[in-house]
């Protein structure tokens, strides 16, 4: 099995310039996320997606988009990249939570951003 | 709303010792915790998750984590430390009240051991 994947690895961008990073997990999970990590700040939730079909704002979604295309893949979009968007971004998926069931997160290895 | 606090950015501990690494949380309902670990260079790696009645989580890597209701704690804990614990470590909370699928993460506790 490969788990959660996330492309690119790695990207350059320019100011202004867009971007759509993949995500696809294959362990039939319902809910998927995205998250960024910088230096200090720990991972910061910017999307999640609870089932196909549905997408909330995490703690971090100004200048992102996201699209649940199916049951397997969630991406995440760029439209404008900014400096400030420079950061690690990591995809990852669960199964859906009930009160008999709290499973974990199971991660993508990441993708590193670097916009100029 | 949910919210996590890890109180200190490194944690420093000799070969053999025991360490403690920290988290606080606060939730609206029942706490859904779990400690996660990252190496270098990788995705996040599950190491525990609380389960309701047990104040004292067993984990992979000999790892254990003790639940505090009356603190609102959930500190992991190791009682001899290795030189190849020496990782990232995040603590996360889920709100089963407000959003169940919302899972945030601590800033996170730099673990070094010294040989």
């Amino acid at each position: 099995n490969a788990g959660v994947t996330q492309t690119p690895k790695f990207q350059v961008l320019k100011t202004g310039q867009s971007m759509t990073l993949q995500c696809a997990q294959d362990m039939n999970h319902n809910s998927m996320y995205w998250y960024r990590q910088d230096p200090g700040m720990g991972l910061r939730l910017i999307y999640y997606s609870a089932s196909e079909g549905t997408t909330d704002k995490g703690e971090v979604p100004n200048g992102y988009n996201v699209s649940r295309l199916n049951k397997r893949e969630f991406s995440l979009r760029l439209e404008s990249a900014a400096p400030s968007q420079t950061s690690v971004y990591f995809c990852a998926s669960s199964e859906a939570f009930s009160q008999g069931r709290n499973s974990p997160l199971h991660f993508g290895n990441g993708t590193r951003l670097t916009v100029t | 709303a949910q919210s996590v606090a890890q109180p200190e950015d490194q944690v420093n501990v000799a070969e053999g010792n025991p360490l403690t690494v920290k988290c606080t949380y606060s939730v609206s309902g029942n706490p859904y915790l779990f400690w996660y670990v990252q190496y270098p260079n990788r995705g996040l790696q599950f190491l525990l998750k609380y389960i309701t009645g047990d104040n004292l989580v067993k984990g992979s890597y000999g790892f254990e984590a003790e639940f505090n209701k009356s603190q609102t704690s959930f500190h992991l804990k190791k009682p001899s430390a290795l030189v190849s614990d020496s990782a990232l470590y995040f603590c996360a909370v889920r709100d089963a009240v407000s959003s169940a699928s919302k899972i945030i993460f601590g800033s996170g506790t730099r673990l070094s051991i010294r040989p």
